[in-house]
């Protein structure tokens, strides 16, 4: 079955503890995206990959990291997370410019 | 990309169809309208897109203006599971598949 995956689904955890959003796809998609949604500012891109070793900026990519080494996957990294960044984070992935993008099921971050 | 703009909420009775509007009157010429929707707080899921023509899949129709300047999504026989926030984004796709989701519009299927 495709799909994307992310783990965790739920998370919480204390300011400034380095964490990482898995994010796995298994349709051999070159596009990967990651969202995060907030009520009232609807899903944001934080980063996004066109390829391995590609990546850029989306429109709020402070204080998050991102690689991709493989194809398939495609980690969110928070190197020292803070209170702001407590969100529902969505994985997305497609095959290429302009396809429809498929989101994994999210997690949903809390940083006390 | 162009700027949509949707109605906030909206009702329809299960059975009937569910038309739901999508203004985006500065689309340009290379702007792809897609429609996602988000049952809950689970990933956005795709539902549809087009460029020009008239759409349909197995889950709904996709009807554009021939000005493209608005759009309707067409859920032809509503059920409970499709209540939903139904979400109308046009885009180029061109910076690295980035959609820019609104409000989108919360649809209630009632009984």
């Amino acid at each position: 079955e495709a799909q994307v995956t992310q783990n965790p689904r739920y998370l919480i955890t204390v300011t400034g503890k380095k964490l990482t959003v898995t994010c796995s796809q298994n349709m051999n998609h070159e596009y990967m995206s990651w969202y995060r949604q907030d009520p009232g500012l609807g899903l944001r891109q934080i980063y996004y990959s066109m390829n391995v070793e590609v990546t850029d900026k989306g429109d709020v990519p402070e204080g998050y990291k991102v690689s991709r080494k493989e194809k398939r996957n495609f980690p969110l990294i928070l190197e020292s997370p803070s209170p702001n960044q407590t969100s529902l984070y969505f994985c997305a992935s497609s095959s290429r410019r302009g396809e429809p993008q498929h989101f994994g099921d999210g997690t949903r971050l809390s940083i006390l | 990309d162009a700027k949509t703009t949707q109605p906030t909420s909206m009702d329809c009775a299960e059975g009937r169809a569910a038309n739901l509007p999508c203004n985006h009157s500065t689309i340009s010429g290379n702007e792809y309208v897609y429609w996602y929707r988000q049952i809950h707080s689970q990933g956005p899921q795709y539902i549809i897109h087009g460029l020009k023509n008239n759409e349909t899949n197995e889950m709904a129709s996709l009807i554009i203006t021939e000005d493209r300047k608005s759009s309707t999504l067409i859920l032809p026989h509503a059920t409970l599971r499709d209540t939903a926030v139904y979400y109308c984004i046009a885009s180029r796709d061109n910076q690295g598949g980035k959609l820019i989701f609104g409000q989108g519009t919360e649809l209630s299927v009632k009984p």
